[in-house]
C-alpha cells in the first residue's frame, strides 16, 4: 500500500504570500497524483491532476510539480479564499486510492 | 447540471446496520466507476470503496472489508453503501464521488463530482 505524507501539517501565511505544500509517496506513483482543496463544511474540490494539470476552472495561481515520490503544490499569491485544507491523492497503485493527511493553510 | 445527493445517514448503535444511498443525475452514471469517501469529524479524507461502471468489480480499504458493501442500480442511477457491524470508528461524513469520464479507468480525474455528504454517527 502506498502511503502519502504531507508537510507541513499547518502553514501560516498572509494574503499575497507564496504557499509551497509538499506531498511525498512511500514508493513511486509516477505522475498519478492529484491535489484537492477543502473548505469547512464543503466537499473537496479537485485542483491539480496527474501532478501538474490544472482542473477545469482552477486559477492559474495554483500549480503542481513533481514525479515519482516527491510532489509540490504552489499557490503563487494567496487570495483570502485560498485558506483551506489541501490533500494529495494517488491513483498509481490501488486499492486503496489513498489520500495524504492534509496541510492546513491558515491566516497568519 | 451534475448532482450527487447522498441520503440515509443518522445515528446508529454499534453493531447495527445502515444503508446509504447516492442519487446521481446530470451525467452518464451507468458508464462511470463510483466511489465512497469518508471523513471523520475533524479528520482527513479516507477513501472507502469503488465499484466498476457495471457493478461487476468492487474494491475496499482494508478497515471496512467484510462489513461495508458497495453496490449500484444503474436503472435507478443510484449508488449504495450497505454498512453492517458498525463501529465507533465508522463515524464520519460519507461522500459519494465520481472521478472518471467513463474511460474504463476507476479514477483518472477527468471529472470531479462530489455529493454534499451524509453524516453517520455510531454511538450507544
Amino acid at each position: 500500500e502506498i502511503v502519502l505524507t504531507q508537510s507541513p501539517a499547518t502553514l501560516s501565511l498572509s494574503p499575497g504570500e507564496r504557499a509551497t505544500l509538499s506531498c511525498r509517496a512511500s514508493q513511486s506513483v509516477s505522475s498519478y497524483l492529484a491535489w484537492y482543496q477543502q473548505k469547512p463544511g464543503q466537499a473537496p474540490r479537485l485542483l491539480i491532476y496527474d501532478a501538474s494539470n490544472r482542473a477545469t476552472g482552477i486559477p492559474a495561481r495554483f500549480s503542481g510539480s513533481g514525479s515519482g515520490t516527491d510532489f509540490t503544490l504552489t499557490i503563487s499569491s494567496l487570495e483570502p479564499e485560498d485558506f483551506a485544507v489541501y490533500y494529495c491523492q494517488q491513483r498509481s497503485s490501488w486499492p486503496p486510492f489513498n489520500f495524504g493527511p492534509g496541510t492546513k493553510v491558515d491566516i497568519k | 447540471q451534475v448532482q450527487l445527493e447522498e441520503s440515509g445517514g443518522g445515528v446508529v448503535q454499534p453493531g447495527r446496520s445502515l444503508r446509504l444511498s447516492c442519487a446521481a443525475s446530470g451525467f452518464t452514471f451507468s458508464s462511470r466507476a463510483m466511489h465512497w469517501v469518508r471523513q471523520a469529524p475533524g479528520k482527513g479524507l479516507e477513501w472507502v470503496a469503488v465499484i466498476s461502471y457495471d457493478g461487476s468489480n468492487k474494491y475496499y480499504t482494508d478497515s471496512v472489508k467484510g462489513r461495508l458493501t458497495i453496490s449500484r442500480d444503474n436503472s435507478k442511477n443510484t449508488l449504495y453503501l450497505q454498512m453492517n457491524s458498525l463501529r465507533a470508528e465508522d463515524t464520519a461524513v460519507y461522500y459519494c464521488y465520481c472521478g472518471s469520464t467513463g474511460s474504463g479507468y476507476y479514477l483518472e480525474w477527468g471529472v470531479d463530482y462530489w455529493g454534499q455528504g451524509t453524516l453517520v454517527t455510531v454511538s450507544s
